[in-house]
């Protein structure tokens, strides 16, 4: 079936370095590409979403981008700070159904 | 924003009770639900869709009888877990569409049976 594949897995980095977290999808329809960070023992919060008609986001440190034709979206966090380590999830949408992808542990050093 | 509330965040029961688990949208209405469960270190598995004044549809391989959702008004949604065992210990999630693509997921409640 269709789904997101999400990389890497886990990612740890130095406080002040960036991170960037990939996902990779199939559904040509999907429209709607979510970011959410998860922090231990909480649901899930939207930090910054896209729509297919977009290529580029930004909201301060955090920003996404899009490429539609190679069906791959990613997060960047500039300046990591310690307050970043979470579980981050992407998720695509085609009006119809949510996928999300397996998550990405990242682990900022202060 | 949009503002889930999911309630209880923590809840410890005995094998073979049941245990309910709300989630209310505070400050817009919610026609359609979501439940899932989420295993530790893992992604989001939903486990069935909650469509107001309506049955829940499930996905494959949950069990309908055991988790039971009802949907009864636009602002909340209940899951209850059924005759409990050790295995349904999990945290559990709710989310809500919050209009066009959006979700909104609630706080999360962290099942234990013992």
């Amino acid at each position: 079936g269709e789904n997101v594949e999400q990389h890497p897995s886990t990612l740890s980095v130095q406080e002040g370095d960036s991170a960037v977290i990939k996902c990779t999808y199939s559904d040509s329809a999907s429209n709607y590409f979510p970011w959410y960070k998860q922090e231990l023992g909480k649901g899930p919060q939207l930090i910054i979403d896209i729509r297919s008609n977009v290529g580029e986001k930004k909201d301060q440190r955090i920003a996404v981008t899009l490429n539609k034709t190679a069906k791959h979206f990613s997060l960047h966090i500039t300046e990591t700070q310690p307050e970043d380590s979470a579980v981050y999830f992407c998720a695509e949408n085609d009006n119809n159904d949510m996928r999300f992808g397996a998550g990405t542990r990242l682990t900022v050093k202060p | 924003g949009a503002v889930v509330s999911q309630h209880p965040s923590r809840v410890i029961c005995k094998s073979g009770t049941s245990v309910k688990i709300e989630c209310r949208s505070l400050d817009f209405q919610a026609t359609t639900m979501f439940w899932y469960r989420q295993f530790p270190k893992k992604s989001l598995m939903l486990m069935a869709t909650s469509n107001e004044g309506s049955k829940a549809t499930y996905e494959q391989g949950v069990e309908k009888d055991k988790f039971l959702i009802n949907h009864a008004s636009l602002t909340l949604s209940t899951l209850t877990v059924t005759s409990a065992h050790p295995e349904d210990s999990s945290f559990y999630i709710c989310s809500a569409k919050t209009g066009g693509a959006g979700y909104t997921f609630g706080s999360g409640t962290r099942l234990t049976v013992v």
